[in-house]
């Protein structure tokens, strides 16, 4: 599967929007890209999944070129409780569930 | 959204006794579940993949004789940690796969004194 490069951190203003960018240049023609969001002590929580182009759903967009060599998480209007880690995964087919993470973004938002 | 549950949440047990941490799907059928395992600051790393009815098939460098997986029945898969030592105090994840997603358990925290 397709190694994932991500900022290690970041830190934004409340009420700002986020943009988290995420490259895996070896994305192979069946892979998905998946962001999950993670809270301390507590198990990652599915944000968004898409294959090419644009995806939003009611807390975020994913952005991804043409090439699919990265793509980029938007979280719009951030609140102090989007303070957690951020993981990309690329993943071999839409339901594919054996899940490889990488180190993620933890994202800081300040008051 | 479907619902996994890990059982307990927390749990300090003393060096070289044995640890069960149970993952339910709560409101679906997971004939395939995962677990992996995250220490401070670092990533989620996948130990094991449960299947129900059949043998867990490990990651290189996961002691099968150590983590005892057993996947009985569609909705329950038990993580037991055999005679635990204090470095294998972390926090165990499970996940269970519906639709087009992957569920997480809550974790559960093993501090091993």
């Amino acid at each position: 599967l397709a190694k994932t490069t991500q900022p290690i951190s970041m830190d934004s203003y409340e009420g700002q929007e986020v943009n988290i960018t995420c490259s895996h240049n070896n994305i192979a023609t069946n892979d998905y890209i998946t962001w999950y969001q993670q809270f301390p002590s507590q198990g990652p929580r599915f944000i968004i999944q898409g294959y090419k182009t644009k995806v939003t759903n009611e807390v975020a967009s994913l952005f991804i070129p043409a090439d699919r060599k990265s793509s980029t998480l938007s979280l719009p209007r951030v609140s102090l409780s989007d303070t957690a880690v951020y993981y990309c995964l690329v993943s071999r087919g839409a339901g594919s569930y054996q899940l490889t993470f990488g180190k993620g973004t933890k994202l800081s938002v300040i008051p | 959204g479907a619902v996994v549950s890990q059982h307990p949440s927390w749990v300090i047990c003393k060096s070289g006794t044995s640890v069960k941490i149970e993952c339910r799907s709560l409101d679906f059928q997971a004939t395939t579940m995962f677990w992996y395992r995250q220490f401070p600051k670092q990533s989620l790393m996948l130990m094991a993949t449960s299947n129900e009815g059949s043998k867990a098939t490990y990651e290189q460098g996961v002691e099968k004789d150590k983590f005892l997986i057993n996947h009985a029945s569609l909705t329950l898969s038990t993580l037991t940690v055999t005679s635990a030592h204090p470095e294998d105090s972390s926090f165990y994840i499970c996940s269970a796969s519906f639709g087009l997603e992957a569920f997480f358990g809550q974790g559960t925290r093993l501090t091993v004194v």
